[in-house]
Order: C-alpha cells, then structure tokens, then sequence
C-alpha cells in the first residue's frame, strides 16, 4: 500500500537557524511523483515542489532545498536560516498508482513548524 | 485570476441536513478532486474526476455523491449530513502534460461543521 510518513509532528526554531522536514514514502510504483505543500495559518495549500521518480538530483530554491533519495524513500525538505513567515504546516505528498496520469494524492500528517522570532 | 474557487467558505449544518458545495476553476483543467483535511490525518481524497460526466471514488468517498456536469464545476454533495463530516473541504485541479504528472492547484477551503 503506498503511504507517506512524516514523523515529526511539531517542530520549533528559532528564527535564522536551520530545520530539516522529514517525509518518507511507501509505494510500488515504479513512476511516481512527490510533492511538497505549505499550508500557513491562513488555511490555503501552497505548492512548493514536484519531483518524479526518475529525477534523484537535489534541488535548490532560494532558502528551500530538497534531497531526494530513491535508496533510502525519503524526499527531505530543508529551510536555510529560518523567518517567522516560514511557519505553516507542511504536507509531503505522493502521486497515487496510475503511473502518475493524475494528482490523486496521498498525504502525509504534516509538520508543524513554528519559527520563534 | 481566480484559479479555484469554493463556495461557501464556512458553513453549520444540523445533523440530516443536506448541502452542495460548488468548486469553480478557470484554468481549463481536464481533472478535479474534493479532499477532506481532519486534524492529524492530513489531506484524504473523496472523489475525484478525470473530466466532464466522469467522477471516481477516492479514499474516504461514503456519505458524498458529486457531480461534473460542466468541465470548470465539481460539486460536493452530502445527501445526510452527520458530525463526523465536520471537517475542512478543500476542492482542486490539475492538466496533464502528456503522461507527466502535475501539481494540483487547491481552493482555499471550505470549513464545514456538522452539529
């Protein structure tokens, strides 16, 4: 069955230090695509970043990275020197079967991240 | 600029109630789906449609029926409302570039409470 986990329910920092965001997944598919949302206290789902399968390389975006690896099933993301802005909860996400034809998703529980100024 | 739209944004029903909710989007997109979001169970598909006149079951789809008769509109519908449907509804779309997955694009949700 394919199922994400994020482990960390809560986390707190301290503004400019640095947090990483576990997720690990479960699946059988050979083609799937894993995504990465932010949900701020404003209530709406803000996408942050899709990778397929076939695409281990890590990615960087301004103060956002993600590493990727097939080896272990994870898809960690990490925030470099954290704002207060950066609090919301985050929700990993996996493409479900279908070989990623569509974006029925399978969600994590989500993290809770509360930068503290 | 509208991209997804739900309406209501909140709603309270009694239990037994009935209620549609409307999800509208303008991006001329071919899929639609409703997830429920519950505290510490992250997002679960309901249902979802892969265009106009088809829906599907998702993962938690008892208790909803919902309609596509119109490729921009996916409706929620709860014929019998009961508590354990209070929740927060969120509606989103998605095209399909070839056989290349996606994001989906969410509304902004519809808090719905159930008493």
């Amino acid at each position: 069955a394919q199922k994400v986990t994020q482990a960390q329910t809560e986390i707190s920092v301290v503004e400019k230090e640095d947090v990483t965001l576990d997720c690990v997944y479960e699946t059988r598919d050979t083609t799937y695509y894993l995504f990465w949302y932010k949900q701020p206290p404003s209530g709406e789902l803000v996408f942050l970043i899709r990778r397929n399968s076939f695409d281990e390389q890590n990615e960087i975006s301004g103060r956002y990275s993600w590493n990727f690896q097939k080896s272990t099933s994870s898809f960690n993301f990490t925030i470099t020197a954290s704002q207060v802005v950066d609090s919301a909860v985050y929700f990993c996400a996996l493409s479900e079967g279908d070989g990623g034809a569509t974006n029925k998703l399978i969600f994590g529980t989500g993290t809770l991240l509360a930068v503290q100024p | 600029n509208a991209g997804v739209t739900q309406t209501p944004k909140f709603r309270v029903l009694k239990t037994g109630q009935s209620m549609t909710l409307l999800c509208a989007q303008d991006m001329n997109h071919e899929y639609m789906y409703w997830y429920r979001q519950d505290p510490g169970m992250g997002l679960r598909l309901i249902h979802y449609s892969v265009g106009e006149g088809t829906t599907a079951k998702g993962e938690v789809p008892d208790g909803y029926n919902v309609s596509r008769l119109k490729k921009q509109n996916f409706l929620l519908g709860l014929e019998s409302a009961a508590p354990s449907q209070t929740s927060v509804y969120f509606c989103a779309s998605s095209y399909l570039t070839g056989r290349f997955d996606t994001e989906a694009f969410f509304g902004q949700g519809t808090r719905l409470t159930v008493v």
